[in-house]
């Protein structure tokens, strides 16, 4: 198994909390990514990033940030968590992006009550 | 309208079944397509890849583009319980885009 550790795994906050999720790599992959996954949506890209310190939004970015400042960590912020934002939350890697095989993490199931 | 679309079922089927899973998709310049197994509460995981067009296969899978139609299979011979997952395509211009994903078939195959 690809060596990525996502923390917690379950987390149940507040509505108006801020909310950090991270994500540690052992692959020492360039790219890393956050997406939220939803019945009926599939897989949604929220951040990304291509290097230490490089990040660009995906397509659900608004009430996140990311942060990368090691090659193996990758930090996704809930500013403000929203009961819209209860989802289940998968890291992901890869060496490069859209045409080379991403490595998933388990996921974390977030509850915003 | 989504740029690849998946019946998200669930699809039931009993064991040694055939098994055809699809996806459409609406951008002709896709050209790498993929086909990852989710298992309940697990992360995704790659089961089959495809450049371009035509068929590849991997023991009991196969996996079919038909760029001309915009459609990918994924065809499961002799199912198993243990295929019982949801499958989700997901699709790339090229190495500078990012995967676009199908939102997943449920699969449940019946002992």
């Amino acid at each position: 198994d690809a060596g990525i550790t996502q923390s917690p795994r379950h987390k149940v906050t507040e509505t108006g909390t801020p909310v950090t999720l991270r994500c540690h790599q052992t692959e020492n992959h360039r790219y890393m990514y956050w997406y939220r996954q939803d019945p009926g949506h599939g897989l949604r890209l929220i951040h990304y990033s291509y290097g230490v310190k490089d990040t660009d939004k995906g397509e659900v970015s608004d009430g996140y940030s990311v942060s990368r400042s090691k090659t193996e960590d990758f930090l996704l912020t809930l500013e403000s968590a929203t009961s819209s934002q209860t989802s289940v939350y998968f890291c992901a890697i890869s060496e490069e992006t859209g045409n080379t095989e991403a490595f998933f993490g388990q996921g974390t199931r977030l509850t915003v009550v | 309208q989504k740029e690849v679309e998946q019946d998200p079922g669930p699809l039931s089927v009993p064991e040694g079944a055939i098994v055809s899973l699809n996806c459409t998709y609406s951008n002709s310049a896709f050209q790498y397509f993929m086909w990852y197994r989710q298992y309940s509460r697990k992360g995704p995981e790659l089961l089959m890849y495809t450049y371009s067009s035509g068929n590849k296969e991997d023991g009991r899978f196969t996996a079919q583009v038909d760029k001309s139609s915009k459609y990918i299979s994924l065809f499961i011979r002799d199912s198993q319980p243990s295929d019982s997952a949801t499958y989700l395509c997901a699709m790339s211009m090229d190495s500078n885009y990012q995967l676009i994903w199908g939102a997943g078939t449920k699969l449940i195959i019946k002992p």
